[in-house]
C-alpha cells in the first residue's frame, strides 16, 4: 500500500503565524511518531500516537506545540506562534503496533514538511 | 537516557569499493534494537538494516551489513559494492525494546564517487 504521507511538503510563514502540519500514516498502522530535523539539533523526537492511549508528549519543546491524531489515523502538528528557531523538517512516521508485546516495530517515515519561519 | 554518537560527519568512496560507517551508543537497557536508516535528498528515511540486541548474528540484507559488538556499544554498517545511489545521510538510531521513540546519532554524509 501506499507509504506515509505528509502535507505540505514545504511551508513559509511569518513569525508569531500558526501553522498545521498533516500525516497521513500507512494504513492499519496504529503507531504515529512526530520527529523535527534541523541543523543544530539533529533529529529529535517530539510526540507519540498508540492507539486509543494517551500521547507520550514529553518530545515536545515548548507549549507552542500541540498535535492530534483523529480516528486513530491521520495526525495535525500545530505550531502557535512560530518563532525562527522552530524552522526545520518536520518528519512523520507510523508503525504497526507499540514494541510492548515484542517484534522490531519498524518505524516507516513520510518525506516531510520543511518548515521556513521568516 | 540513551545517546548514540556518529563520529565520520562525512564520508566518500568510489564506486564499486566497500565503506564502513560507525556507530557507538550508551544505553543502561539490556533490551533494545538497532537500526541504519539512509535519508537522500529527497528528504524521505529509508530503513536500511535493523538489529535486535540480543541476537550475537549481525544483520545483512543484499549489500549492507553490520558489525555488531554489544560489549563495545558498537553498531557499524558496511557497504559492500557502493553504487551511486548510495549517496545520501546515514543514520544509527536506537530504540528501547518497550519503548517508543528512535535516538539518532548525528549523522553521516556519504558520498559515492564515479
Amino acid at each position: 500500500g501506499a507509504g506515509v504521507s505528509q502535507s505540505p511538503s514545504n511551508k513559509v510563514t511569518e513569525k508569531g503565524k500558526d501553522v498545521e502540519l498533516r500525516c497521513d500514516p500507512i494504513s492499519g498502522h496504529t503507531a504515529l511518531y512526530w520527529y523535527r530535523q534541523s541543523l543544530g539539533q539533529g533529529l529529535e523526537f517530539l510526540i507519540y500516537f498508540q492507539g486509543n492511549s494517551a500521547p507520550d508528549k514529553s518530545g515536545l519543546p515548548s507549549d507552542r506545540f500541540s498535535a492530534e491524531r483523529t480516528g486513530g489515523s491521520v495526525s495535525t502538528l500545530t505550531i502557535q506562534r512560530t518563532q525562527q528557531e522552530d524552522s526545520a523538517v518536520y518528519l512523520c512516521a507510523s508503525s504497526l503496533a507499540s514494541s510492548s508485546g515484542g517484534g522490531t516495530d519498524t518505524q516507516y517515515f513520510g518525506p516531510g514538511t520543511r518548515l521556513t519561519v521568516l | 537516557a540513551q545517546t548514540v554518537t556518529q563520529s565520520q560527519p562525512e564520508m566518500s568512496v568510489q564506486e564499486a569499493e566497500t565503506v564502513t560507517l560507525s556507530c557507538t551508543y550508551d544505553t543502561s537497557e539490556n533490551n533494545y534494537y538497532l537500526f541504519w536508516y539512509k535519508q537522500p535528498p529527497s528528504r524521505q528515511m529509508i530503513l536500511v538494516i535493523r538489529q535486535e540486541a540480543y541476537k550475537q548474528q549481525n544483520a545483512t540484507e543484499n549489500r549492507f551489513s553490520v558489525n555488531f559488538q554489544k560489549a563495545a556499544k558498537s553498531f557499524s554498517l558496511k557497504i559492500s559494492d557502493s553504487q551511486l545511489g548510495d549517496t545520501a545521510m546515514y543514520f544509527c538510531a536506537l530504540r528501547y525494546n518497550a519503548g517508543n521513540m528512535l535516538t539518532f546519532g548525528g549523522g553521516t554524509r556519504l558520498m559515492v564517487k564515479p
